[in-house]
């Protein structure tokens, strides 16, 4: 079974960096396809970008200048960083497993429990 | 980019009714690569359906997809106190895996 679990500070100054990094256990993150999303209070599901082969990133086009996943194999986690935060970027953010092609690189079948990250100052 | 419009916003209905929920996409969905999640009240998304008819395991037969090219429908045919949630339309065909903004669904 596996398992995600996202961890973080809750609170960012706007203008900082917004830093989450997702343990993996019960699989290795060398294979599938690796995502962070983000859902504001009481809103919708924003996928942010993924990472797979340990290292190869893609981005959701209005974050791609913000945003920042990279991975650390010897701990099989990956993280999420995204500069320049406004209130705007006030959410959930989860961290999740996609398929393991491109094809299904963002259907989704495990998910973290999520971790609410406020921007205020 | 392919947007997709979920309907109705909410759906209230009693327990052992059908609940119909629709997705339109604004483009034809390839390989008919639409999934459907249940998001219970504080919860993460769960998968239910994938490749716009297939039950992710473990899901009961009471769910079903239907649909293809840009019109899609989930259909839960007896509803449970359970199902209260939103539930959430998801095209994961392209190279990003966009939402539809969701429908709500209450129990009376």
């Amino acid at each position: 079974q596996v398992q995600l679990q996202e961890s973080g500070p809750g609170l960012v100054k706007p203008s900082e960096t917004l830093s989450l990094a997702c343990a993996v256990s019960g699989g290795s993150i060398s294979t599938y396809y690796w995502s962070w999303f983000r859902q504001p209070p009481g809103k919708g599901l924003e996928w942010i970008g993924y990472i797979y082969n340990s290292g190869s990133t893609n981005y959701n086009p209005p974050l791609k200048s913000r945003a920042t996943i990279s991975a650390d194999t010897s701990r099989n986690q990956f993280s999420l960083n995204l500069n320049s935060v406004t209130a705007a970027d006030t959410a959930v953010y989860y961290c999740a497993r996609g398929g393991s092609w491109a094809g299904a690189a963002t259907l989704i079948d495990y998910w973290g429990q999520g971790a609410l990250v406020t921007v205020s100052s | 980019d392919i947007v997709l419009t979920q309907s109705p916003g909410t759906l209230s209905l009693s327990p052992g009714e059908r609940a119909t929920l629709s997705c339109r996409a604004s483009q034809s969905i390839s390989s008919r690569s639409l999934a459907w999640y249940r998001q219970k009240p504080g919860q993460a998304p769960w998968l239910l359906i994938y490749d716009a008819s297939t039950r992710a395991a473990g899901i009961p037969d009471r769910f079903s997809g239907s649909g293809s090219g840009t019109d899609f429908t989930l259909t839960i045919s007896r509803l449970e106190p359970e199902d209260l949630a939103v539930y959430y339309c998801q095209q994961y065909g392209s190279s990003q895996g966009t939402f539809g903004q969701g429908t709500k669904v209450e129990i009376k």
